[in-house]
């Protein structure tokens, strides 16, 4: 009984590179929303996607950060040519609605060198 | 422009007290509050929550209270266990479950 699977756990990147995070909802749930955490910070929204649509990206960066939730595979998270500032925790969490409890996924780890 | 805050970076309590975990919110537009627990290098999960209809909801040994007025929110754990240590989340929403706010946590430990 899977739950929200993430990967990779730990990632690192030198700068100017391109990192690919890879989020697979809980069977059965359709709605997948990205948080970040920076170090001694909470978890800031990113975006909130259904399958084929973003449906919130407010919390996203404008350049180099992309999400996108195909209709078959895992939700990605890209970020483009990667800087220090983008050292996190990334967690991803599912929902069977818009209005359900979110369950969240261990985290993928990205250090920015 | 934190809009949920969570003053208390850290609490100590003995094993088998009240530990009381506070957040502050500073948006009116907030009805839906959540409590996560989150363990190191594992994801947050879901604790308690509470709609801005009640000022309490209970759940075993932990207990949530919303004073709306003051905009204010605890939670309440007793008795305290050491498996209660952990980072503490306050959350919320104006839309239930969606696009959480989530204030910077506070790290109970639970001493035995």
């Amino acid at each position: 009984n899977a739950g929200v699977m993430q990967n990779p756990r730990h990632l690192v990147r030198r700068r100017g590179q391109e990192a690919r995070l890879r989020c697979s909802p809980m069977k059965g749930h359709s709605h997948v929303y990205w948080y970040r955490q920076l170090p001694e910070e909470g978890l800031k929204f990113m975006v909130y996607l259904q399958k084929e649509n973003i449906i919130d990206e407010s919390g996203m960066p404008k350049e180099r950060f992309s999400a996108e939730f195909p209709k078959e595979g895992p939700s990605i998270l890209r970020i483009q040519q990667v800087v220090r500032g983008d050292s996190a925790a990334y967690f991803c969490a599912s929902s069977p609605d818009s209005t359900g409890e979110l369950f969240f996924g261990e985290g993928s780890r990205l250090t920015v060198l | 422009d934190q809009q949920v805050k969570q003053n208390s970076p850290s609490l100590s309590v003995q094993e088998g007290r009240i530990s009381i975990l506070n957040c502050d919110y500073t948006n009116s537009m907030f009805d839906y509050f959540l409590w996560y627990k989150k363990y190191p290098a594992e994801g947050p999960t879901f604790l308690i929550s509470i709609s801005s209809i009640k000022d309490k909801n209970e759940d075993g040994r932990f207990t949530v209270f919303l004073n709306k007025s003051a905009k204010h929110l605890s939670l309440h754990i007793v008795p305290s266990q050491p498996g209660d240590s952990a980072v503490y989340f306050c959350a919320a929403s104006d839309i239930r479950g969606n696009k959480l706010v989530f204030g910077a946590g506070t790290i109970l430990r639970v001493k035995s």
